[in-house]
């Protein structure tokens, strides 16, 4: 299976409220990057998150990783009808020396109005 | 929208035809990565450019053909395609070589349809 691997598949949440997704991968990582996409669109990149950081934050977003539990975690508060989009994790695990960043299937969150 | 611009951004094409994706990106980057995007699947990784060298083709099937002129225009030469390759085609830049490291910059991508 994929490296990265989002939860949950989908998420709908009411304007106003929080919303945590979470990224799962199997093997050691350099870096995590969190990318959202709106429906049809290319992706943006929100947050990188190198293994030696636990927490960082931009604006609404929070990412955190847990390099022991191999997982993340990308809190968006007090949400607004325009976070609706699917949000990606994606995973460095090249050692540097190759050029691929894993990508999940995402998650997909709708923020009702 | 991103510095990378993704042209046309819709096409439908028989199987029988022979058509081009560009991609052109403004950012003064010197890697560019084409990717897939089907349903329900992970994005995949299909072809990268670093400082204009091809460094890995993602056992793409020769009916999809990269070309790279230079670090600012990146095409998807595409031909006798079947009806499983339908999918959003996406482009994207990153600064320095191509790395797994690096934060990538995404066109709009062209979403393409085989009849």
């Amino acid at each position: 299976s994929q490296q990265g691997e989002e939860d949950p598949q989908a998420l709908s949440i009411q304007e106003g409220e929080n919303a945590t997704m979470n990224c799962s991968y199997k093997t050691s990582i350099n870096n995590l990057q969190w990318y959202r996409q709106n429906s049809g669109r290319g992706l943006v990149h929100l947050i990188l998150i190198r293994s030696n950081e636990r927490e960082k934050h931009s604006g609404r977003l929070r990412v955190t990783l847990d390099t022991s539990k191999k997982s993340s975690s990308l809190l968006i508060t007090a949400s607004r009808a325009a976070d609706t989009a699917s949000y990606f994790c994606a995973t460095d695990n090249s050692g540097g020396s190759n050029y691929k960043l894993t990508f999940g299937k995402g998650t997909l969150l709708t923020v009702n109005p | 929208e991103t510095g990378v611009t993704q042209t046309p951004r819709h096409l439908v094409m028989g199987m029988t035809n022979k058509k081009s994706l560009k991609c052109e990106q403004h950012l003064g980057h010197n890697a560019m990565y084409w990717y897939k995007q089907s349903a329900k699947k992970p994005l995949e990784l299909m072809f990268v450019y670093s400082l204009e060298e091809r460094v890995e083709n993602n056992s793409v099937p020769s009916r999809f053909s990269p070309e790279c002129p230079n670090s600012s225009h990146l095409f998807l030469h595409l031909h006798t395609l079947q009806p499983e390759d339908s999918a959003l085609y996406l482009c994207a830049s990153s600064q320095d070589r191509a790395s797994g490291r690096a934060r990538r910059f995404f066109g709009p991508g062209t979403r393409l349809t085989v009849l």
